[in-house]
């Protein structure tokens, strides 16, 4: 079955440490992953996408195959970082059906 | 920018009765999509809509659970007869393309207490 599982509810930081936040999946085949955020009183968003192997915000996520992982990244925290991060995985079938992990909440301190 | 707007932002109804949740996507998408969360739970994926059909819903979307786009704007989500369960926080999406690694743009959620 497809799943997607982040192992920490609430990680808390100082400004200016490194943060990851992980996330690792199950899917049968070739996964396109995704971390969306939601910040304080915001809607839902993309933060990034594996397959575009891009860094937003100072974020950067590497799909991992062999471990089956897709943690996200950033080396120096900024306290407007602190959000909800969910992991998301596009389930199979296209039509961007996601299966969402439980998400994160990244707590960033001055 | 263009916004995904949803309506009502929160509504309280009784057990039984039947509720509409609004949606009015992205101008221009083609893709739409409900998901839920339940407090404290995760985000779960209800239902796919493209071409004016399902194209994919979830074991959650039974047969009280329906989405209509009633017109070239809105796009909604019927419970015809609510439960205790369905107490959860409903997101309306949108998206431009249908393939897998499209971006989805979300509402900001319309909350669906049930009494």
């Amino acid at each position: 079955a497809q799943r997607v599982t982040q192992p920490e509810k609430l990680l808390s930081v100082f400004k200016g440490a490194p943060v990851e936040l992980k996330c690792n999946y199950s899917y049968s085949g070739s996964p396109e992953l995704f971390w969306y955020v939601q910040y304080s009183r915001q809607r839902l968003q993309l933060l990034l996408r594996h397959i575009s192997r891009e860094s937003i915000k100072g974020f950067t996520a590497d799909l991992n195959k062999g471990e089956t992982s897709f943690h996200l990244k950033k080396p120096f925290a900024q306290e407007e970082d602190s959000a909800m991060y969910y992991c998301a995985l596009s389930g199979p079938g296209g039509y961007n059906k996601l299966i969402f992990g439980a998400g994160t909440r990244l707590a960033v301190h001055p | 920018e263009p916004e995904v707007t949803q309506t009502p932002s929160h509504q309280v109804t009784q057990m039984g009765q039947e509720v509409i949740l609004r949606c009015v996507p992205i101008s221009n998408h083609l893709y739409f999509y409900w998901y839920r969360q339940i407090l404290g739970q995760k985000v779960e994926f209800l239902v796919s809509f493209y071409n004016n059909e399902i194209s994919e819903k979830s074991e959650i979307f039974d047969d009280q659970f329906s989405v209509e786009r009633p017109d070239g704007s809105n796009f909604t989500l019927k419970i015809r007869s609510t439960k205790l369960e369905d107490s959860a926080m409903y997101f309306c999406a949108s998206s431009l393309t249908g393939g897998a690694t499209g971006e989805l743009f979300f509402g900001e959620g319309s909350r669906l207490t049930v009494l």
